[in-house]
């Protein structure tokens, strides 16, 4: 089956800068791909998707790229605020409208 | 919000207990969804309605797991005979049906804790 994963488990940074959270797939199908932003106690919340027919998609202050050619997936954040602080999945939808997700990436904001 | 729902928030039952979970998704969705997600990992897709109709299940769903949407609207998650291996978070998602690129809402999700 497909796997998503992340490169880094823990992302620390300091409020104002910006924030890169990387994602790995490894379904060269997959046509669509989302960020969501889990809180503790939570569920995922819709950050940012992407359609595989695009590179990148702005949205408020975030940013998704999307590499085809290596198969990753990046979520920028800028000015990152101590809200923005919790766990980052990438979720690839594979075949028959499944969708697949990382293990997360902890986003660590620094007053 | 997201417009999804879930109930009960948390659950706390002994092991062997018989538990069921329901989800209410977005009103004009046809495509339902359930994950399982434990500590420090990713949701893990469990089972997929559209409308009434069960599509696709997850080898992770054993058994003693069942899934129902009998009108295409609330769907329901039974776990019975529950391990302390079930303890968990149990997911619930929506999706419009239309589109292979819809955007996929959850719910805030349902605390099993097996004793």
């Amino acid at each position: 089956g497909e796997s998503v994963g992340l490169h880094l488990p823990t992302l620390s940074v300091q409020e104002g800068d910006n924030s890169i959270i990387n994602c790995a797939y490894s379904n060269s199908a997959s046509d669509y791909f989302i960020w969501y932003k889990q809180e503790s106690g939570k569920g995922p919340q819709f950050i940012i998707d992407i359609r595989s027919n695009m590179d990148k998609r702005q949205g408020q202050r975030v940013t998704v790229l999307l590499n085809k050619t290596v198969k990753h997936l990046s979520l920028q954040i800028a000015a990152t605020q101590p809200g923005d602080s919790a766990v980052y999945f990438c979720a690839e939808k594979g075949n028959f409208n499944k969708f697949y997700f990382g293990s997360g990436t902890k986003l660590n904001v620094k007053p | 919000d997201t417009g999804v729902s879930q109930d009960p928030r948390h659950k706390i039952t002994k092991r062997g207990q018989n538990v069921t979970f329901r989800c209410d998704p977005i009103s004009e969705h046809n495509r339902l969804y359930w994950y399982r997600q434990t500590l420090g990992q990713g949701p893990e897709f469990l089972t997929y309605f559209q409308n009434e109709a069960q599509l696709e299940k997850s080898r992770l769903l054993s058994d003693r797991f069942s899934a129902e949407r009998p009108k295409g609207s609330f769907s329901t998650l039974e776990i019975q005979r529950t391990e302390q291996g079930d303890s968990a978070m149990y997911l619930c998602a929506s999706r419009p049906g239309f589109r292979s690129t819809d955007t996929q809402y959850f719910g805030p999700g349902t605390r099993l804790t097996v004793l």
